[in-house]
């Protein structure tokens, strides 16, 4: 069965430092990998996606992410953090042909200090 | 192009009473998917329907059940409702024209059980 680990709830980090958000991910069968943000009382947004060709995915706001399909992670990562990166992210993986379910991680919150 | 809307964004109800949440989906968006969101649980998938047709179901009980009318606008009802069904309702639509599209989130509904 799929699942979807985040290895971190809590990332603390200060302005204009790097991040790493941490993503592993199991499942027997090809997959589909993103990576979500959400802002208070929203909804999710979109960051980035991996459905094939270059491990190395650029995505909005300065974010990108690497599959490594060995270590069957999809870790965020950006090089220069902003006060408004402040959110939760989620990891989510999707099965071929099951395009409509999404399984999440549990969430990672980024806090950006000035 | 008007995003995915939710109604109510807030409804508060006691034990017992049961719920409809609406989704409308992006024009031309064919596939509804539903999830709920709690503090505990995190993000877990409730199921998707495409052409009026539940197409995946996640691992909730019966009293949650969805429909989708004709226009692709989609229904959520949560009978007999526990203290535990407290949570963030999202939908998202996406077109389902292949084994991957991507999934565009509405705002959610926050259901309060009192």
């Amino acid at each position: 069965a799929q699942s979807v680990t985040q290895l971190d709830s809590q990332v603390p980090v200060f302005e204009e430092a790097p991040v790493e958000l941490r993503c592993n991910y199991s499942s027997s069968v090809s997959v589909y990998l993103f990576w979500y943000v959400q802002y208070p009382n929203q909804g999710l947004q979109l960051l980035l996606k991996y459905l094939s060709g270059s491990t190395l995915v650029k995505g909005i706001n300065g974010f990108e992410a690497e599959f490594n399909k060995s270590q069957t992670s999809f870790h965020l990562r950006k090089p220069s953090v902003h006060i408004s990166d402040t959110a939760e992210y989620f990891c989510a993986v999707s099965e071929d042909n099951q395009g409509g379910k999404l399984i999440f991680g549990q969430g990672t919150e980024l806090s950006v200090k000035p | 192009k008007a995003g995915v809307t939710q109604t109510p964004r807030y409804l508060i109800k006691t034990r017992g009473q049961q719920v409809t949440l609406s989704c409308s989906p992006i024009s031309g968006h064919r596939s509804v998917s539903w999830y709920q969101q709690t503090p505990g649980q995190g993000l877990q998938f409730l199921f998707e329907y495409f052409s009026e047709t539940q197409r995946n179901k996640g691992n909730f009980p019966g009293r949650f059940s969805g429909r989708q009318f004709s226009n692709s606008r989609s229904e959520m009802n949560v009978s007999t409702l526990e203290l535990g069904d407290s949570a963030l309702y999202l939908c998202a639509s996406s077109s389902r024209t292949s084994s991957y599209n991507e999934q565009f989130f509405g705002p959610g509904t926050r259901l309060t059980v009192l």
